[in-house]
């Protein structure tokens, strides 16, 4: 069955530090897809990545970047140089299928504060 | 390119009356599309999947009596809360899987709430 855990539940940090959130995931499929999206405070999702699992190249986009590990089931995302913009809470997903045609499960999330 | 339109994006309702929920690919057409709540504080959950032209598939425990769905085109699928009562009251978001198997959109979110 699919599972992902982000086990943090809150991160606090001061503007300018760098954070990672962590993203564990579970999956008997072999092909399958992972995703991060950014939820501000107005509820709108916001696409960040999405990675499939025969790519584990680790990339980078700007002041983001993700390090995707299969040999322990984990997609890691970090911020460099955190910004109050950056306040969110950040939600790791899981597809699976050849297509990521499957339905999407969510991890909890993890609420992220970031202070001036 | 890639948009998912989603209204209304607030519904106030009173308990017992129905509301609609309409999730709209604007410039893709979408064969499944996917509806999720969200509670305050909490991950999304999916609801159903929905898919154009047959009957929706629930996941276990959401009344498919309760929430109805109905995909009747390629671009447009929508929620029905019928009978609905403050345990409702919640965020509702759909996405849609694009026809190219390009990935998934998510509509903006309707906020319910039902007093």
């Amino acid at each position: 069955a699919q599972k992902v855990t982000q086990a943090q539940t809150e991160i606090s940090v001061v503007e300018k530090e760098d954070v990672t959130l962590d993203c564990v995931y579970e999956t008997r499929d072999t092909t399958y897809y992972l995703f991060w999206y950014k939820q501000p405070p107005s509820g709108e999702l916001v696409f960040l990545i999405r990675r499939n699992s025969f790519d584990e190249q680790n990339e980078i986009s700007g002041r983001y970047s993700w390090n995707f590990q299969k040999s322990t089931s984990s997609f890691n995302f970090t911020i460099t140089a955190s910004q109050v913009v950056d306040s969110a809470v950040y939600f790791c997903a899981l597809s699976e299928g050849k297509t990521g045609g499957f339905k999407t499960i969510f991890g909890a999330g993890t609420r992220l504060f970031v202070k001036a | 390119g890639a948009v998912v339109s989603q209204h209304p994006s607030r519904v106030i309702c009173k308990s017992g009356t129905s509301v609609k929920i309409e999730c709209r690919s604007l410039d893709f057409q979408a064969t499944t599309m996917f509806w999720y709540r969200q509670f305050p504080k909490q991950s999304l959950m999916l609801m159903a999947t929905s898919n154009e032209g047959s009957k929706a598939t629930y996941e276990q425990g959401v009344e498919k009596d309760k929430f109805l769905i109905n995909h009747a085109s390629l671009t447009l699928s929508t929620l029905t809360v019928t009978s609905a009562h403050p345990e409702d009251s919640s965020f509702y978001i759909c996405s849609a899987q694009r026809t190219d198997n390009y990935g998934y959109t998510f509509g903006s979110g309707t906020r319910l709430t039902v007093v």
